[in-house]
């Protein structure tokens, strides 16, 4: 089946740092690839997402290529803020597309 | 807008009662999904329906049913609560372009 492997955090970065987050992806077909982010004491909530390879998803300054070659959708933000502090979760949909299959979550935290 | 809206927030069992987390979704969306997200282990799908009367189980389904009886809602019920089911629950509907929308959570500690 699906799946989705992104790499473990934490991540710690001084205000203004360039933030990378890897994602891979293992899928059967053409999956929608998503990034999620979830702030403390709050639920998951959409960032970004990408329907189709080379697409670019973006969002408050955070960007995503679908990249079928190297199945990969990496989370990348030029200039990170304290507010950005949260756990991200790459994802795509399942076979069916009729669920979403989350990775593991990075946690990120960005001090001033 | 309401949205997605779980209850209860919080819950404490003991081992081998039962229980109802209760998911409402107002935005008429046909799939909709419950997910428990442990420390370290991401979010992991228990059960997803794609229509009133249709449900299928996810990853982790054992010691949880479901039923979705309407559109808008769908209940998850642990039978016998066991400690291992202490974990964050979230229910999502998911839109016609794919994109989940998330309830704000139920914490359950079984004792």
């Amino acid at each position: 089946g699906n799946s989705v492997t992104q790499m473990e955090g934490p991540v710690t970065l001084s205000e203004e740092a360039f933030l990378t987050i890897n994602c891979t992806y293992t899928a059967t077909g053409y999956p929608s690839l998503f990034w999620y982010v979830q702030y403390p004491g709050e639920g998951l909530q959409l960032l970004l997402k990408a329907t189709k390879a080379d697409d670019k998803g973006s969002n408050k300054g955070f960007e995503a290529t679908y990249r079928k070659e190297t199945t990969s959708f990496h989370l990348e933000k030029g200039s990170v803020q304290v507010s950005d502090s949260a756990v991200y979760f790459c994802a795509l949909s399942n076979q069916a597309g009729t669920a979403l299959i989350f990775g593991k979550g990075t946690t990120l935290s960005v001090s001033s | 807008n309401a949205g997605v809206t779980q209850t209860p927030k919080f819950q404490v069992l003991k081992t081998g009662q039962s229980m109802t987390l209760q998911c409402a979704q107002d935005m008429n969306h046909e799939y909709m999904s419950w997910y428990r997200q442990d420390p370290g282990m991401g979010l992991r799908l228990i059960h997803y329906s794609v229509g009133a009367g249709i449900t299928d189980q996810g990853e982790v389904p054992n010691g949880y049913n479901v039923s979705r009886s309407t559109t808008e809602d769908f209940p998850l019920r642990l039978l016998s609560a066991a400690p291992s089911q202490t974990s964050v629950y979230f229910c999502a509907s998911t839109s016609e372009t794919g994109e989940l929308f998330f309830g704000e959570g139920s914490r359950l500690t079984v004792l």
